[in-house]
């Protein structure tokens, strides 16, 4: 019964690997984003859709590619993986609208070793 | 723009004390506001929110926040702190972007409690 699940929870990858980061939602929500949390806490959006529609791409580099095959999966998949992309990625979920607050995944904990 | 300024990184409270996490927001119109809590290695859990209703918004496990336009402030609160809350608190604010609203984060306050 969870909100919004991601998968893996943990991924341990070499420079250069391209890896995959799924999430799902079962709340009827419409938007779904991504957003990576840095070594110092500092949360950041990348990416939002709309009903599977990109709205958000927040000048993240193009080896970042967001899939959603319809409005309850928003995928992550990134090429070439460098240390840098070390970090805590979130999905989250919400109705489309200012007030509405997100529904957050439990995270990813992303290493590139 | 909006942006969201957190004014303490660090709080350390003793277990039954009140608790102070202050945040101060910049807007050119009236903002929905959010606290977010995110216990150690955990995800982002909801406290409260603002959106133009009553200024003094009541959120899980104790906590509350009020809204106060004139110091473009929404701090948040706790009477009494408990070993629990030890965690780290995000003040967030919805961000018209260019084509949608998003949610930006402050830098984040941590809370130690003390036994």
């Amino acid at each position: 019964d969870t909100a919004v699940s991601q998968t893996p929870k943990y991924l341990v990858t070499q420079m250069g690997n391209d890896k995959s980061i799924k999430c799902e939602q079962n709340l009827g929500h419409d938007t779904m984003y991504w957003y990576k949390q840095d070594s110092k806490k500092f949360l950041k959006i990348m990416f939002s859709y709309n009903n599977k529609e990109l709205i958000i791409n927040e000048t993240v580099p193009n080896r970042f590619s967001p899939k959603s095959p319809d409005k309850a999966h928003l995928n992550l998949h990134i090429n070439s993986l460098e240390l840098g992309d070390s970090a805590v990625y979130f999905c989250a979920s919400s109705p489309r609208g200012a007030n509405y607050g997100y529904t957050f995944g439990s995270g990813t904990r992303l290493t590139v070793v | 723009a909006q942006s969201v300024t957190q004014l303490d990184s660090h709080v350390s409270v003793s277990e039954g004390t009140p608790v102070l996490l202050r945040c101060n927001y910049s807007s050119s119109y009236s903002p929905s506001l959010f606290w977010y809590v995110q216990h150690p290695n955990k995800g982002l859990q909801l406290l409260l929110k603002y959106t133009s209703a009553a200024t003094l918004v009541k959120g899980i496990n104790g906590f509350e926040a009020e809204f106060k336009k004139s110091e473009t402030s929404f701090h948040l609160t706790k009477p009494s702190a408990h070993m629990s809350d030890a965690a780290e608190y995000f003040c967030v604010v919805s961000e018209l972007g260019s084509n949608d609203y998003k949610l930006s984060f402050g830098a984040g306050t941590t809370v130690t409690v003390r036994a």
